[in-house]
């Protein structure tokens, strides 16, 4: 079975351009959840989303925004990049939102 | 809210020998508590879970865990590491906030075997 997977997988932008990440979850999965990972630390949760619904939203500022379609993938939506968005930003999937969550690969965005 | 500590930011260790790549957590209540792998330019791998029950946990790649309540304690252990075993760590745990169950994750563990 595939898992999760993640597109594209690298990003080069601008600062204050926009970018859009997106994810597919494994086959059954209802839920999504969006996390950012600084190079050298752990990843910080962004936002879950389950059945299309928003059940959750970590500490980020109202630049990030997603949205889950009714084939359960998910995209993240970041407006005005500044430098400090350059991460890794991962995507995991899980059956319910409470569920065992499982990482897709990531997709690794540099902000110049 | 939650907190993860890892206290081992690196741990070198020869092939073969043992490891144990410690964490600590500050929930009181009921937890739920994961360990990911890291490999360089990848996403993060289920390596173990702990939801309930026994408190011994054991993974993929030869990995266990031991989940201790009174020590707030959830250390990985291998008993003989290989080369490729070198990676980071992530030490996890589950928290309900406002109707979502969000990670929270440590800060990591690069563990890098030796031949």
């Amino acid at each position: 079975d595939a898992g999760v997977t993640q597109s594209p997988t690298h990003l080069i932008k601008t600062r204050g351009q926009q970018v859009t990440l997106r994810c597919s979850p494994i086959s059954g999965h209802k839920s999504v959840s969006w996390y950012q990972q600084v190079l050298g630390q752990g990843p910080q949760f962004i936002f879950q989303y389950y059945e299309k619904e928003e059940r959750g939203r970590g500490n980020f500022p109202d630049r990030f925004s997603a949205r889950q379609f009714p084939n359960y993938s998910s995209e993240l939506n970041v407006n005005a990049l500044l430098l400090g968005d350059s991460a890794l930003y991962l995507c995991a999937s899980s059956l319910g939102f409470q569920e065992t969550q499982y990482f897709g690969p990531g997709t690794r965005l540099l902000v110049l | 809210a939650q907190s993860v500590t890892q206290l081992d930011s690196q741990v070198p260790v020869f092939e073969e020998a043992p490891v144990e790549l410690r964490c600590n957590y500050s929930s009181s209540v009921s937890v739920y508590l994961f360990w990911y792998v890291q490999y360089p330019n990848q996403g993060l791998q289920l390596l173990l879970k702990y939801l309930s029950g026994s408190t011994l946990v054991k993974g993929i790649n030869g990995f266990e865990a031991e989940f201790n309540k009174s020590q707030t304690s959830f250390h990985l252990r291998k008993p003989s590491v290989h080369i490729s075993d070198t990676a980071e760590y992530f030490c996890a745990v589950r928290e309900r906030s406002s109707g979502t169950y969000k990670y929270i994750f440590g800060t990591g563990t690069r563990l890098k075997v030796l031949a």
